[in-house]
């Protein structure tokens, strides 16, 4: 079946600094998702990137996804205390009405 | 808008005991609807989804069963639970084709003694 791998499990960044997680899928994917879960929280959708090559930008944060489809990025540019927590990617399959495939996350750590 | 309910928001309940957790969903028509468990500390695992009433889709086999009664409510049952079964359920909904993004329900947290 589908996976969707997700590196770094942790990062510690100094607030400030920037951040990046990466995501890879065992196969190509339809579209991408990113969500964000605040400790205690549940996940909120970020973004959804579909075309090869997409990037998009929401203020600090930079979403790219991979020319094959397999892969995509998250980048904080100078993290803020308000950034803290859990960063998903999730893939969709080609075809079928099926749920998300979401990577392991990446829990962010901000040090003031 | 639309909005996503889940209950109970936590729960202790003894191992062997049966489960019902209840996800209802306002506001829109036809959703898409899911059952997510997060372990402690880790990432989402898929389930159950649902495209229509009566219709369940199981990613995972387990002790763990789904029903969707109505068009906008999705239960998540146990006859009997195990230690295992402990974790953060979270119920999401989303627009009826492949493209969306799902927006999720506050969550159930389970403790299985």
């Amino acid at each position: 079946g589908q996976q969707v791998m997700q590196i770094p499990q942790y990062q510690h960044v100094q607030e400030g600094e920037d951040f990046t997680t990466y995501c890879n899928s065992s196969t190509t994917l339809s579209n991408i998702q990113w969500y964000k879960q605040r400790p205690g929280g549940h996940p909120v959708f970020l973004i959804q990137l579909v075309k090869s090559g997409e990037v998009k930008k929401q203020k600090r944060l930079t979403f790219q996804f991979g020319e094959a489809k397999k892969n995509s990025s998250l980048h904080i540019t100078a993290t803020q205390t308000t950034d803290v927590g859990t960063y998903f990617c999730a893939g969709r399959g080609r075809g079928g009405a099926d749920g998300l495939t979401f990577g392991k996350g990446t829990h962010l750590i901000i040090q003031p | 808008s639309q909005t996503i309910h889940q209950w109970p928001a936590t729960l202790v309940q003894p191992v062997g005991s049966p489960l019902s957790l209840e996800c209802t969903v306002e506001g829109t028509s036809n959703p898409n609807l899911y059952w997510y468990r997060q372990a402690a500390g880790r990432g989402l695992q898929l389930l159950f989804y649902s495209v229509g009433i009566g219709q369940i889709s199981s990613e995972v086999p387990q002790n763990l069963s789904a029903s969707r009664p109505q068009d906008r409510q999705f239960i998540l049952s146990s006859k009997k639970l195990l230690l295992s079964d402990s974790g953060f359920y979270l119920c999401a909904w989303s627009r009826g084709d492949n493209y969306n993004e799902q927006f999720f329900g506050p969550g159930t947290r389970l403790t299985v003694l």
